[in-house]
């Protein structure tokens, strides 16, 4: 049971343009989200972060919204740059009643192309 | 740099051999998480320790196992390896007061 899901393995999108990466889960009791970036061969870098008590979390270039209703969440780079090609994973976390005590779980990855 | 070291780079051995990762966390973060990432099942939680307990597991194999020793490194102890263990092992380290973990560069194990 995937309780993290980002549907479109892949994106490419043109430089300047915005780029606009999905994410989709099902455990209710998530409550902190967080976007990263991944080169092969390369650790996740972590990007940005959203708490379930906020809608939105902006930093620079990058923007996490959050629909809890919808249960989804979605990473706006705006603007894209070719350096921005990559993978990037979204992933959950829940604390509630402290028994997972922070472990993620993670989406199975977009590749983001970013074309000159 | 994340600041989470993670030795060796690359590990090529045999099957039913036994190995050892090692992971030293961020300057002052006191939990640390192993994950798996396989070609086919992304990446897996397979278990945290803080300050030296145990304190979650997930997908972690009975063959598999982990310490945290006084100084907050951790090790990964793979025995018994077979082939669909070859994998990419990445620890991580939550900072204090955050829900907010980093990754180490990760450690490529190719079990031949």
């Amino acid at each position: 049971d995937q309780q993290v899901k980002q549907n479109s393995p892949s994106l490419s999108v043109q430089e300047g343009r915005i780029s606009i990466l999905n994410c989709d889960y099902t455990n209710s009791m998530f409550d902190y989200f967080l976007w990263y970036k991944k080169y092969p061969a390369e650790g996740p870098t972590f990007l940005i972060s959203i708490s379930s008590i906020k809608d939105k979390n902006e930093d620079g270039r990058f923007t996490v919204f959050l629909n809890k209703s919808a249960k989804h969440l979605s990473l706006h780079i705006v603007p894209s740059q070719p350096g921005d090609s990559a993978v990037y994973f979204c992933a959950a976390n829940t604390n509630a009643g402290g028994t997972s005590y922070g472990k993620l779980t993670f989406g199975q990855g977009t590749i983001l192309t970013v074309h000159p | 740099d994340s600041g989470v070291t993670q030795t060796p780079k690359h590990l090529i051995t045999a099957t039913g051999q036994r190995v050892t990762l090692r992971c030293s966390p961020r300057s002052g973060d006191l939990s640390v998480y192993w994950y798996q990432q396989s070609l086919d099942q992304g990446l897996q939680f397979l278990i945290q320790y803080y300050n030296g307990e145990e304190r979650a597991k997930g997908n972690i194999l009975e063959r598999f196992s982990a310490q945290q020793f006084p100084d907050l490194h951790s090790e990964l102890n793979l025995s018994s390896l077979e082939l669909g263990d070859s994998a990419l092992y990445f620890c991580a380290s939550r900072e204090r007061g955050s829900d907010t973990q980093y990754f180490g560069p990760g450690t490529r194990l190719t079990v031949l």
